[in-house]
């Protein structure tokens, strides 16, 4: 059973053009993320959900717009792609943070978005 | 800004040797730190964590931690071709309720046989 699966895990699309990447974890965890990895490898946090609700919402332009249906599903939209969105985004979760949570977070396989 | 600095590499040792793997962080509220590998074309997977000063150990791995000069490092004993990756330090920051892992840019290891 993959823990925390995402869809599509590529896509190539042309400027301009709106696309959304869907992340779903079976393991029960309240935090899920969204993360973006660049051509130089620099993973950075894009959005963080507890419990469906908007938790961490880091300098990103509003093209981009997380939506979380329940605890389980993470999804994000992105609107009039640019040719700087070309990345790998991943999807991880984590139990909530408390004096028992490591903090370690589980990730999804990457969804490979092409700008063209 | 909370930053995690990390030599990018490629640090290249032969097989059967130690790689040593370096991360200085900005933020001294930081509690707990992580070591992240990550294949070509893969996720990151977790390998170490540690979360109090000195050093832990699992296997071939060894975690290594000071607060007080903001150092992290990993160990990697007899290193094998397989351990050829690209490693990345995390650091969580936040406050509770809004933590989450600040990564580097990460260390690319190549493990020569």
């Amino acid at each position: 059973d993959t823990a925390v699966s995402q869809t599509p895990k590529y896509l190539v699309t042309q400027m301009g053009n709106d696309k959304s990447i869907k992340c779903e974890q079976n393991l029960g965890h309240d935090t899920m993320y969204w993360y973006k990895q660049d051509s130089k490898k620099f993973l950075k946090i894009m959005f963080s959900y507890n419990n469906k609700e908007l938790i961490i919402n880091e300098t990103v332009p509003n093209r981009f717009s997380p939506k979380s249906p329940d605890k389980a599903h993470l999804n994000l939209h992105i609107n009039s792609l640019e040719l700087g969105d070309s990345a790998v985004y991943f999807c991880a979760s984590s139990p909530q943070w408390g004096r028992s949570n490591t903090g370690e977070l589980f990730f999804g396989e990457g969804s490979r978005l092409t700008v063209l | 800004q909370k930053e995690v600095e990390q030599n990018s590499g490629p640090l290249s040792v032969p097989e059967g040797a130690i790689a040593s793997l370096n991360c200085t962080y900005s933020d001294r509220g930081s509690q707990s730190f992580f070591w992240y590998r990550q294949y070509s074309g893969k996720s990151p997977e977790l390998i170490m964590s540690i979360y109090s000063n000195g050093d832990k150990e699992d296997g071939r791995f060894t975690a290594q931690l000071n607060k007080a000069s903001q150092y992290v490092s990993l160990l990697i004993r007899d290193s094998q071709p397989s351990d050829s990756a690209t490693y990345l330090c995390a650091v969580s920051s936040g406050d509770t309720g809004r933590r989450a892992l600040t990564f580097g840019s990460g260390t690319r290891l190549q493990v020569q046989p």
